[in-house]
């Protein structure tokens, strides 16, 4: 069975850090890994999809990496915001749905 | 639309009624996923739909759940004799055609049973 897993569960940052959120997970036969943001009462937010052929995916301040083999993914922040605070969640797919995991909060202090 | 949407934002149901919740996916998209987020439990997948295919109940809890999708747009998540353990989010995704395609998320139902 899929587990996803996300270390830290909070983070607290000054703003202007460079940040690492971690995420890894059993099952190597995921092809798609999707970061997401939630804000307190909303719903998912996209940020980043990589799928199985690709290691990395950036948007703006936003890197993602995949490493299959290790069974790991990292979301990359740079020069973090007071407007990046919200809950940073990974999801994985090897079959038909997305396997979450429980989630990073992050709070980023200006 | 421009995104999915879903209705109510939120409902307050007491034990043992039926309760009905409703998605409307992004157009042209032929996947839709349910997923319920709890308290402590984190998000976890209830149903898929893709197409005409028939749905992947596999994460439904229990026969008190179940859902519809007409003519392969709209979706309905139908909770019978609710119980207090169902209070929690209900959030619908879309997607461009299942599979490997990115997920996008509607804002959810939050749903309280007394």
């Amino acid at each position: 069975k899929q587990e996803v897993t996300q270390i830290p569960a909070a983070l607290s940052v000054p703003e202007g850090e460079n940040l690492v959120l971690n995420c890894s997970f059993t099952d190597s036969a995921i092809y798609n890994l999707q970061w997401f943001r939630q804000d307190p009462g909303k719903g998912l937010t996209s940020l980043l999809l990589i799928q199985s052929s690709q290691r990395e995916q950036t948007s703006g301040r936003l890197n993602a990496s995949l490493d299959k083999s290790s069974g790991r993914s990292t979301l990359y922040i740079a020069a973090s915001q007071p407007g990046d605070s919200a809950t940073y969640l990974c999801a994985g797919q090897a079959g038909t749905a997305l396997i979450f995991g429980k989630g990073t909060t992050l709070s980023v202090s200006s | 639309g421009a995104g999915v949407s879903q209705s109510p934002s939120n409902k307050v149901t007491e034990k043992g009624k039926d309760v009905e919740l409703r998605c409307d996916p992004i157009s042209g998209h032929t996947a839709l996923y349910w997923y319920r987020q709890s308290l402590g439990q984190g998000l976890e997948f209830l149903i898929y739909f893709q197409g005409n295919s028939a749905p992947d109940k596999s994460g439904l809890p229990s026969d008190r759940f179940s859902a519809e999708r007409t003519g392969g747009s709209v979706s309905t998540l139908t909770i019978q004799r609710t119980q207090q353990e169902d209070s929690a989010v209900y959030l619908c995704a879309s997607s461009f055609s299942g599979g490997s395609n990115e997920q996008f998320f509607g804002p959810g139902t939050r749903l309280t049973v007394l």
